[in-house]
C-alpha cells in the first residue's frame, strides 16, 4: 500500500526553528508538495521537491531525499501566524497526489 | 490570483437528503477536483475532471457523483446524504498538464449530515 507518515502535532516556540518530517512510500515518485493549511482554510501551497537536496524559500527551506523516501520542511525565525497544519504530499508513478494526514504545529510565546 | 470559490461554508442537512456542493473557478483551468478532509487522515480524493463532460473516479466516489457542464464550474453530489459523509470538503483546480502542477484550493464546505 502506499503510505504518508507525518507527526500529528508539534509545539514550537516563537522565534525559534522547527523541522517537520515527512516520510514516504509509494509506488514510484514523481514529486512531492508541501501545503499550510490555517485552521478552518484552504491549503495553500509551500514548495515543491522533486530532486534531492534542500530548496530555500524565505524563512520556509524543504528537504529532499528520494533514496530514503523522506523530506523535511524547516521553519525559522518562526512566528505566531505559523501556527497552522502542514501537509505533506507525494506524486506517484501513476501521477496521482497521495496526502498526508498533516502535522498540526502549535506555536507558543 | 487564482481564485476557487464554494458555494457554502457550513452546511447541515438530514440523513437521505440529496446535497449539491458548487465549486467555481476563475482561471480557467481544465482539471478540477473533490477532496473531503477528515481528523487523523489525508485528504481523499473523491473525484476529478480534466476536462467540461469529464469526469474520473478518485479513491472514494462510493456515495458520491459530479458534473462538469461548463470549464469554470464542478459540482459535487450527494445523491442520498448518510451520517458518514460528515466531512469537510475542498475543491481544488489546477492548469493544464500534469498533476505536478500545484493545485489551488477553496475554503472549503464543513457538511453536517443529522
Amino acid at each position: 500500500g502506499q503510505n504518508i507518515d507525518q507527526p500529528t502535532e508539534m509545539t514550537a516556540t516563537e522565534g525559534a526553528i522547527v523541522q517537520i518530517n515527512c516520510t514516504y512510500q509509494t509506488s514510484g515518485f514523481n514529486g512531492l508538495f508541501w501545503y499550510q493549511q490555517h485552521a478552518g482554510e484552504a491549503p495553500t501551497f509551500l514548495s515543491y521537491n522533486v530532486l534531492d537536496g534542500l530548496e530555500e524559500k524565505g524563512r520556509f527551506s524543504s528537504f529532499l531525499s528520494r533514496s530514503k523516501g523522506y523530506s523535511y520542511l524547516l521553519l525559522k525565525e518562526l512566528q505566531m501566524k505559523d501556527s497552522a497544519s502542514y501537509l505533506c504530499a507525494v506524486i506517484d508513478s501513476n501521477y496521482q497526489l497521495i496526502w498526508g494526514a498533516g502535522t498540526k504545529l502549535i506555536i507558543k510565546p | 490570483d487564482v481564485k476557487v470559490t464554494q458555494s457554502s461554508r457550513y452546511l447541515v442537512k438530514r440523513t437521505g437528503e440529496k446535497v449539491f456542493l458548487e465549486c467555481v473557478q476563475d482561471m480557467d483551468h481544465e482539471n478540477m477536483f473533490w477532496y473531503r478532509q477528515d481528523p487523523g487522515l489525508g485528504l481523499r480524493l473523491i473525484y476529478f475532471s480534466y476536462d467540461v463532460k469529464m469526469k474520473e473516479k478518485g479513491d472514494i466516489p462510493e456515495g458520491y457523483s459530479v458534473s462538469r457542464e461548463k470549464k469554470e464550474r464542478f459540482s459535487l453530489i450527494l445523491e442520498s446524504a448518510s451520517t458518514n459523509q460528515t466531512s469537510m470538503y475542498l475543491c481544488a483546480s489546477s492548469p493544464p498538464g500534469q498533476v505536478t502542477d500545484t493545485q489551488y484550493f477553496g475554503p472549503g464546505t464543513r457538511l453536517t449530515v443529522l
